[in-house]
């Protein structure tokens, strides 16, 4: 089974620790992209990547950050600077084609205790 | 600015009733419009884009520019449809896509 793949799927976390989430694919994108998915609110955009060590800070970037070394893998890391970090978070890919289809990843659910 | 809007959080309705789930957009530019769909425990999946002008498991939606609308739509629910259901934009800037809130849609037995 290829396409994207997260880990863990569940993470909890103790306030003023940060927590790195992974988020690998195998679909040769170039795009990838981070959401953070709340009830009620839709898929917010957190960052997004083009191309390898190059990425933009999307709607809600406060408090997070990631890194694109390889193509594969645009891992997320929510700091302690996270006001509300208890969410669903998706992982995405796609080409570079304006517009192109996202594939989305299963998603990791974080839990700040 | 662009946005997004489904006016209905949740959507209830018998199975073997039609069923429209709303999307309206505000875009002044040349829109690309989806719907993504999340069933319970699987990730979510594009069902479809205005521009293939396909149905996909007896869903169509209309592009309506007057309207600025691209409304979901199935003369006939299934059970299986239960889902969540996402109306994005894309197509203004980039390769992000806006979002909308999101659709609870339940069919009833």
């Amino acid at each position: 089974d290829g396409g994207i793949t997260q880990s863990p799927k569940y993470l909890f976390r103790k306030e003023g620790q940060n927590v790195t989430l992974s988020c690998e694919q195998n679909l040769n994108h170039d795009a990838m992209y981070w959401y953070r998915q709340d009830p009620g609110q839709g898929l917010r955009l957190i960052y997004y990547s083009q191309i390898v060590n190059d990425f933009q800070k999307g709607d809600i970037a406060e408090g997070y950050s990631v890194s694109r070394e390889k193509k594969e893998s645009f891992p997320l890391t929510v700091t302690s600077a996270q006001k509300n970090p208890t969410a669903f978070y998706l992982c995405a890919s796609s080409t570079r084609e304006i517009a192109d289809t996202q594939y989305f990843g299963p998603g990791t659910r974080l839990t700040v205790l | 600015a662009q946005r997004v809007t489904q006016p209905e959080k949740l959507l209830s309705v018998f199975k073997g009733a039609p069923v429209e789930l709303k999307c309206n957009y505000s875009y002044s530019g040349s829109p690309e419009l989806f719907w993504y769909v999340q069933y319970s425990r699987q990730r979510l999946q594009l069902l479809l884009r205005h521009i293939s002008r396909e149905s996909i498991k007896g869903f169509t939606a209309d592009l309506n520019k007057g309207e600025t609308s691209f409304h979901l739509k199935k003369p006939f629910a299934q059970e299986e449809d239960s889902a969540m259901y996402y109306c994005a934009l894309g197509g203004v800037s980039n390769y992000q896509l806006i979002w909308g809130a999101g659709t609870k849609l339940i069919i009833k037995p």
